[in-house]
Parts: structure tokens; C-alpha cells; sequence
């Protein structure tokens, strides 16, 4: 089935470090990436997309590339803040085909924790 | 602002008395999805409604049911809440769009079984 894999947590970096959370899937079909960022006590928010190989998605100082040959959306941001402190699901959706509902399924979850 | 609204953000219920999580959408969206989220896991998906089809994922226990009545509304019932389904319940919404397939949540609801 599809899955997706992401580096496990904590993450602490100090302020303007440079961020990478690694991610990687395996699905049937062709499917759509997406990072959610979420901040205690809340619900997911979309950080970013791509929708099909070679894409790149950003927001907000973050990017990720979606890598098709390697199965890759690594998550980086080039200069953390101590306000980006929360946790970062990798994520996949694919729809049947002929269109169809999508389903999602994320990755565990990386806590990421700037220190000022 | 067209979002996803949950109701309550707290609810605290006593093991075994049924319970039911409310959640609205005004972005017109086809899609509803239910999902449990434990501490420090990934959400876990219950079921979705793709219009008025009900969906239910294979290992969902029979304890959890929904109903959305209409395109806006959709709602979370557990018959018979267990100390194990404290938990953090996420509602979201998606479109049939291959160009923007990515779901919307609402902020949760957070259930506590006493």
C-alpha cells in the first residue's frame, strides 16, 4: 500500500541553522506530495505542494522538490526561526484513476524545536 | 473565510456514553474525511464521504460511525467511547481536482474519556 517514510524527531536547531527534513513514499500510481505543518494544540495547515515530478513547492522560506527518480520530497528551509517551531508531516495523496476522491496519508510526524 | 469548522474544540465524555464530533465546511468541497490523531502519531484516517458515498477504512472499529446529511455538514459518532479512543479527531475537506488535491482541515476536536 502507499506509505510514506520521514526522518523521526526531535529536531533542535538553533536560530538561521539551515533545516532538513528528509521524507520519502512509495505509492501506486502517480502520486500528489504535500508538507502540513502543525502547531500545538491545532490542526494541520498546508505549508506546501507539488503535483507531479521535477515540481518544486514553497512557502514561507520552505521548499521542497519532488523527485521521482528517488521517490523524494525533502523538506528545507535555508534560515530557521524560533515561530517555525512545530511538527512537519510529509504527506501523499493518490486518486483512483478516472479522477475520484484522494486519499491522504502522512508520514509519523517531525517536531522541530528552534532555539533562540 | 471559507474554511473548516470543528465543534467543540474540547469534549470530555464518560467511557461508554455515546458522544458525536460536529464539523462544517463552506468551501463546497465533495470530499469530508475523518481522521484520529493519538499523541505524537500521524493521523490515521476513519472514513471519508466522496458526496453521499460513505467510505470506511478496513480497521476502523465498528464503535465509530458518521452520517453528513448534506453537502456542509458531517458529523462523528462514537456509540460507546473506550479510554483508548482519547484522542485528538481531525475533520478535513478536499475537491476533485488533480491540480489541487490538497485536503483542508479543521483546527479538532480534543476528546477526553473520563
Amino acid at each position: 500500500g502507499d506509505s510514506v517514510t520521514q526522518m523521526e524527531g526531535p529536531v533542535t536547531l538553533s536560530e538561521e541553522a539551515f533545516l532538513t527534513i528528509n521524507c520519502t513514499y512509495t505509492a501506486t500510481g502517480y502520486p500528489s506530495l504535500f508538507w502540513y505543518v502543525q502547531y500545538p494544540g491545532e490542526g494541520l495547515q498546508l505549508l506546501l505542494k507539488a503535483t507531479k515530478a521535477d515540481d518544486k513547492g514553497s512557502n514561507k522560506g520552505f521548499e521542497a522538490t519532488y523527485r521521482k527518480e528517488t521517490t523524494s520530497f525533502h523538506l528545507e528551509k535555508g534560515s530557521v526561526q524560533v515561530s517555525d517551531s512545530a511538527v512537519y508531516f510529509c504527506a501523499l495523496s493518490v486518486g483512483p484513476l478516472g479522477g475520484g476522491y484522494q486519499k491522504v496519508t502522512f508520514g509519523i510526524g517531525t517536531k522541530l524545536q528552534v532555539i533562540p | 473565510d471559507a474554511m473548516v469548522i470543528q465543534n467543540p474544540r474540547y469534549q470530555v465524555t464518560q467511557f461508554g456514553k455515546p458522544v458525536t464530533l460536529s464539523c462544517s465546511q463552506t468551501l463546497n468541497h465533495n470530499v469530508m474525511y475523518w481522521y484520529q490523531q493519538k499523541s505524537s502519531q500521524a493521523p490515521k484516517l476513519l472514513f471519508h464521504y466522496y458526496d453521499k458515498d460513505f467510505n470506511n477504512e478496513a480497521d476502523t472499529p465498528d464503535n465509530f460511525q458518521s452520517r453528513r446529511p448534506n453537502t456542509s455538514f458531517c458529523f462523528l459518532d462514537i456509540r460507546s467511547p473506550g479510554l483508548g479512543d482519547a484522542a485528538m479527531y481531525l475533520c478535513a475537506t478536499s475537491r476533485v481536482d488533480r491540480a489541487n488535491p490538497e485536503a483542508f482541515f479543521g483546527q479538532g476536536t480534543r476528546l477526553t474519556v473520563v
